[in-house]
């Protein structure tokens, strides 16, 4: 199957920071990444989704200036948390599809975000 | 919008034994996707099971299997001979298949039920 990469998979930063996640697509052309936050125990919320060359769409009570993300190639997304809080801190999961309305989506492994 | 429900926050096994993982979803659309996820530890998400709407016979994957019910709007997992790997969250999720909709392509997750299996 497709497979999606995420770096780092752990990261810890100080409050008031910037930290940069990479989400890449391996061995297919990703048309369409999903950003998701999960929290301990619970669902995976969507954050945004990003379409390449072109600006994400974000969800609803998700801060598009402190989650940036860019889709400038068909292989790599990035999410940007921008001055980072400890609030900021979660696991952080990206998935990728060759299209909009691809069948399948393909998941990263995650990234665990630590604001000290 | 679509929203999916799983009323079970947890669920126990005995290893070998059948397991059934409930499922609910409300929509007004005829077109749609539903899936079955699979978190372990690992936090890797896995996708166990899909169904399409437009198909009445049930989805089957090996152990796993659904009863899909479009009118009750049910999509509920069943888990046979049970295997100690099977312990993780499972997750139930919808996604539309209405092209021009705002919500195309993106997934909908239930709350997720953790699995225990019991040697």
């Amino acid at each position: 199957g497709a497979v999606v990469s995420q770096h780092p998979s752990r990261v810890i930063c100080k409050s008031g920071t910037s930290v940069k996640i990479e989400c890449r697509s391996l061995d297919f052309q990703a048309t369409t990444m999903f950003w998701y936050r999960q929290f301990p125990k619970q669902s995976l919320m969507l954050m945004a989704t990003s379409n390449e060359g072109s600006k994400a769409t974000y969800e609803q009570g998700v801060e598009k200036d402190k989650f940036l993300i860019n889709h400038a190639s068909l292989t790599l997304s990035t999410l940007t948390v921008t001055s980072a809080h400890p609030e900021d801190s979660s696991f952080y999961i990206c998935s990728a599809g060759d299209s909009v309305g691809a069948s399948e989506q393909y998941f990263g492994p995650g990234t665990r975000l630590t604001v000290t | 919008a679509q929203t999916v429900t799983q009323s079970q926050p947890e669920m126990s096994v005995q290893e070998a034994e059948t397991v059934t993982l409930s499922c609910t979803y409300d929509t007004s659309e005829s077109d749609y996707y539903l899936f079955w996820y699979k978190q372990p530890p690992s936090r890797q998400m896995i996708l166990v099971i899909r169904q399409e709407a437009y198909k009445q016979q049930n989805a089957t994957e090996n152990r796993f299997s659904v009863n899909f019910q479009k009118a009750a709007k049910s999509f509920s997992l069943k888990i046979s001979d049970s295997q100690l790997g099977d312990a993780a969250m499972y997750f139930c999720a919808y996604r539309s298949a209405n092209a021009g909709g705002t919500s195309y392509g993106k997934l909908t997750f239930g709350q997720g039920t953790i699995l225990t299996v019991h040697p």
